[in-house]
């Protein structure tokens, strides 16, 4: 099973300022099935990001994902107050999906 | 638009069963593989099993093959989890999701909350 690692833990920064989110995997990962979901207090994850770098309907441009083989990034360019979530990578491989552990960015 | 709402979730006792279920619309719900993920409390995010949109393509995760039960009908727009011999490490928001583009999952229910406790 492909172990998915999301750095850093908790990512401290304050609106305007560019968040960069890491996704690191045991081994390599089809880029074709690497997503990001963003996730809020007392909701449902919500789908930000498939296939590595594709936007999914709706997703403002100030999101965008990049990476291969093992290593994966989530860039918001602007943060807006509204971005301030956990994020999760997720990838699927031999059958499975497995998740990252979670970043929570939080306002400084 | 699409909808998906999940219910069945409550309090059941250690070893006891539950039997969730979610009520899709708004797409084609046969031509679309199924997953359930869960959520404990305050945790990430787990898959724990999906199913093809004809039925016959299934996976469990480890920690719930052999106890766990995926279903669908097509004919009402339903996806099912029985769950039995359930364990306090079951305790957990379960979700049900539509698989989307490229293995990802582009619309989620709401969850619904299971609690095994005594």
């Amino acid at each position: 099973e492909i172990v998915l690692t999301q750095s850093p833990g908790t990512l401290s920064l304050s609106p305007g300022e560019r968040a960069t989110l890491s996704c690191r995997a045991s081994q390599s990962v089809s880029s074709s099935y690497l997503a990001w979901f963003q996730q809020k207090p007392g909701q449902a994850p919500r789908l930000l990001i498939y296939g590595a770098s594709s936007r999914a309907t709706g997703i403002p441009d100030r999101f965008s994902g990049s990476g291969s083989g093992t290593d994966f990034t989530l860039t918001i360019s602007r943060l807006e107050p509204e971005d301030f979530a956990v994020y999760y990578c997720q990838q699927y491989g031999s059958s499975l999906y497995s998740f990252g552990q979670g970043t929570k960015l939080e306002i400084k | 638009q699409v909808q998906l709402v999940e219910s069945g979730g409550g309090l059941v006792k250690p070893g006891g069963s539950l039997r969730l279920s979610c009520a899709a619309s708004g797409f084609t719900f046969s031509d679309y593989y199924m997953i359930w993920i869960r959520q404990a409390p305050g945790k990430g995010l787990e898959s724990v099993s999906y199913i093809s949109g004809s039925g016959t393509t299934i996976y469990y995760g480890d920690s719930v093959k052999g106890r766990f039960t995926i279903s669908r009908d097509n004919a009402k727009n339903s996806l099912y989890l029985q769950m039995n011999s359930l364990k306090a490490e079951d305790t957990a928001v379960y979700y049900c999701a539509k698989r989307g583009p490229q293995r990802s999952f582009d619309y989620w229910g709401q969850g619904t909350l299971v609690t095994v406790s005594s």
